[in-house]
């Protein structure tokens, strides 16, 4: 069965800095990749989606790439705030029973100190 | 756009009870809807895939009698657990994708806490 890695220990940058977080899965390349950003309590918030055709996709400060060779995807956080502090999972989208479905990676949380 | 949202956001039971989560898309049709369930500092797991009308999918492993699931409209659908006990205690959360724009798309509720005495 798919399985995804993500850092499962905490991330902790300088405001300012570029955080860089890691999904590595095993098995089948999914025809889409997703990464979400998840509070405390609360449930996870889209952040972007890349093809399997795509190498990279960008959304204001936030950058993804996707090495179907590596079977590895980075999310790049440029100058990252203190309110960048939040658990970003990694989803991979699989279309399985005539339904895309996500599986999702534990996560990996960013703290960003001031 | 492409709200979702739960009720309740928390909810306290004895052991033996049955509770019952709604989820609601407040401002599209959802097609589709899912319901997850995550431990403390793990991943989401997901439960089951429902369409409107039509009988959930349940992945293995996840009793579709113990985990009622009725998705009875396009903006809504909800998950009963039944005769719960103390390790169903997680947090649930239901997600719907819409009739338009990336089927891809994933819309989360803000979840509900479930603590089983």
């Amino acid at each position: 069965s798919q399985k995804i890695e993500q850092n499962s220990e905490a991330l902790n940058i300088q405001e300012g800095k570029t955080a860089t977080l890691t999904c590595n899965y095993t098995n089948y390349s999914p025809a889409y990749l997703q990464w979400y950003r998840q509070d405390p309590g609360r449930g996870p918030v889209f952040l972007l989606l890349i093809r399997e055709n795509e190498k990279e996709k960008r959304k204001e400060r936030l950058k993804v790439t996707f090495d179907t060779t590596l079977k590895q995807s980075l999310f790049h956080i440029t100058a990252s705030q203190p309110a960048d502090s939040a658990t970003y999972l990694c989803a991979l989208d699989m279309f399985s029973g005539g339904y895309n479905k996500l599986i999702f990676g534990a996560g990996t949380r960013l703290a960003v100190h001031p | 756009g492409a709200v979702v949202s739960q009720h309740p956001s928390w909810v306290i039971c004895k052991s033996g009870t049955s509770v019952k989560i709604e989820c609601r898309s407040l401002d599209f049709q959802a097609t589709t809807m899912f319901w997850y369930r995550q431990f403390p500092k793990q991943s989401l797991m997901l439960m089951a895939t429902s369409n409107e009308g039509s009988k959930a999918t349940y992945e293995q492993g996840v009793e579709k009698d113990k985990f009622l699931i009725n998705h009875a409209s396009l903006t809504l659908s909800t998950l009963t657990v039944t005769s719960a006990h103390p390790e169903d205690s997680s947090f649930y959360i239901c997600s719907a994708t819409g009739t338009s724009g990336s089927l891809n798309e994933q819309f989360f509720g803000p979840g509900t806490r479930l603590t089983v005495l």
